[in-house]
């Protein structure tokens, strides 16, 4: 496609439930990044994907999300047992490669509630 | 400590005004660059323009134009003769060479309204 494209647009989910979130980047975008942004608030890196590996995962918040991009493209964001404090959009990006100060196109996000 | 400041939280203004976004950085790197994005109720970031630190030539493109001063750590964006499509949040993000990849820290945001 054109742009990155995520899915599910929106989640409802119960706590203690398991979400997956999934990312198609931009077709031939090497480095693929998952952000997530609260209400009010400008997006917080998570991780970043170069190729296959997570690059850097600085910013998952515990070892209650992972992420994997088994094949270097399709990217899927996973959450444990979640909490109502998980509730957030989910964004992707990717850029064309991962060096510093490249452009990252971001898509419209995943708009995650737990309820 | 915050490395992207947009001290505006709301700003309101009506279509045909100009309106300036104040972006004000802290980084320790000499080589950064500095991102504005818009975000339209449909969610996604529309990526607006990129800045590198060694380059404090002014830009515009159409409508907007961007200010960057290192002396001062500023990159405000301004919107000439605003339209009320250009509501939207509106963030401003820095790349720093710490991170040694396009990691993006972002403000909080400017939330834009443009009345008709």
């Amino acid at each position: 496609g054109a742009g990155v494209s995520q899915t599910p647009s929106n989640k409802v989910t119960e706590k203690g439930k398991y979400v997956e979130l999934r990312c198609d980047p931009i077709s031939g975008h090497t480095a693929l990044y998952w952000y997530r942004q609260s209400l009010g608030q400008g997006p917080e890196f998570l991780i970043y994907f170069q190729g296959t590996g997570a690059a850097d995962d600085s910013g998952l918040p515990n070892d209650r999300f992972f992420a994997v991009r088994p094949e270097g493209s399709v990217s899927t964001l996973k959450i444990q047992r979640t909490e109502r404090g998980d509730s957030a959009v989910y964004l992707c990006a990717s850029s064309l490669s991962g060096g510093f100060g490249n452009t990252i196109y971001f898509g419209e996000g995943s708009w995650l509630t737990v309820v | 400590a915050q490395k992207v400041t947009q001290a505006q939280t709301e700003i309101s203004v009506v279509e045909k005004e100009d309106v300036t976004l104040d972006c004000v950085y802290e980084t320790r790197d000499t080589t950064y660059y500095l991102f504005w994005y818009k975000q339209p109720p449909s969610g996604e970031l529309v990526f607006l323009i990129r800045r590198n630190s060694f380059d404090e030539q002014n830009e515009i493109s159409g409508r907007y134009s961007w200010n960057f001063q290192k002396s001062t750590s500023s990159f405000n964006f301004t919107i000439t003769a605003s339209q009320v499509v250009d509501s939207a949040v509106y963030f401003c993000a820095l790349s720093e060479t710490t991170g040694a990849n396009s990691k993006l820290t972002f403000g909080k945001g400017i939330t834009l309204s443009v009345r008709p």
